[in-house]
């Protein structure tokens, strides 16, 4: 099962460069999650899916757009990079509580580690 | 105010000794609550969720009160391989899933 696959793991961009982080996730999961983390601190999130067609601003959505492709993949766009966004990012999927009404937790893609120089 | 807090840490105990966590959530409309285990900037994977009456895996005791908005970990015996970094996560009925800051554990020989 490859469960959450992120690409790429490592990026190195340019500032004003722009580039897209993709997800894929195959556990058929309506929720679908991207979160940075910068050293020391914990998961900030940025945007959130919690159906396919709909996506929602997390805490720190400033300088990204998203896209709910499909069921499957949720993809994360950095427009013009900024040495800010310097960070690890993770996506990650979960089972809709709304469905479940269950304690689903999140399913987390290895991460991918972008510098912006 | 962040929405979920945890102690700041780092926490540094000898093997065997008992350690607990605190979080904090401010949304008072949170439904679901869990504790991830973080190794080295890898991806965080669950430790645990937290149920309503609290619950025990081995070692790994949680608690919620909901009164008061916290959760807590409890690690007993303490090993020298659950160094890692604690993270609470809260999810709310819009799945909107939010992480505190996380604690560092060190568990030293």
């Amino acid at each position: 099962n490859a469960g959450v696959t992120q690409t790429p793991k490592f990026q190195v961009l340019k500032t004003g460069q722009s580039m897209t982080l993709q997800c894929a996730q195959d556990m058929n999961h309506n929720s679908m999650y991207w979160y940075r983390q910068d050293p020391g601190m914990g998961l900030r999130l940025i945007y959130y899916s919690a159906s396919e067609g709909t996506t929602d601003k997390g805490e720190v959505p400033n300088g990204y757009n998203v896209s709910r492709l499909n069921k499957r993949e949720f993809s994360l766009r950095l427009e013009s990079a900024a040495p800010s966004q310097t960070s690890v990012y993770f996506c990650a999927s979960s089972e809709s509580s709304r469905r479940t009404a269950n304690l689903e937790p999140l399913h987390f893609g290895n991460g991918t580690r972008l510098t912006v120089t | 105010r962040k929405e979920v807090e945890q102690d700041p840490g780092p926490f540094n105990v000898p093997e065997g000794a008992t350690v607990a966590f605190n979080c904090t959530y401010s949304n008072s409309a949170s439904q679901s609550f869990f504790w991830y285990r973080q190794d080295c900037r890898k991806e965080p994977k669950l430790l645990m969720s937290v149920y309503s009456s609290g619950n025990e895996d081995g070692r790994f005791t949680a608690q919620l009160n909901r009164a008061s908005q916290y959760i807590s970990l409890l690690i007993r015996d303490s090993k020298l391989s659950d160094s890692a970094t604690y993270l609470c996560a809260v999810k709310t009925s819009y799945d909107k899933v939010i992480f505190g800051p996380g604690t560092s554990l060190s568990v030293i020989p």
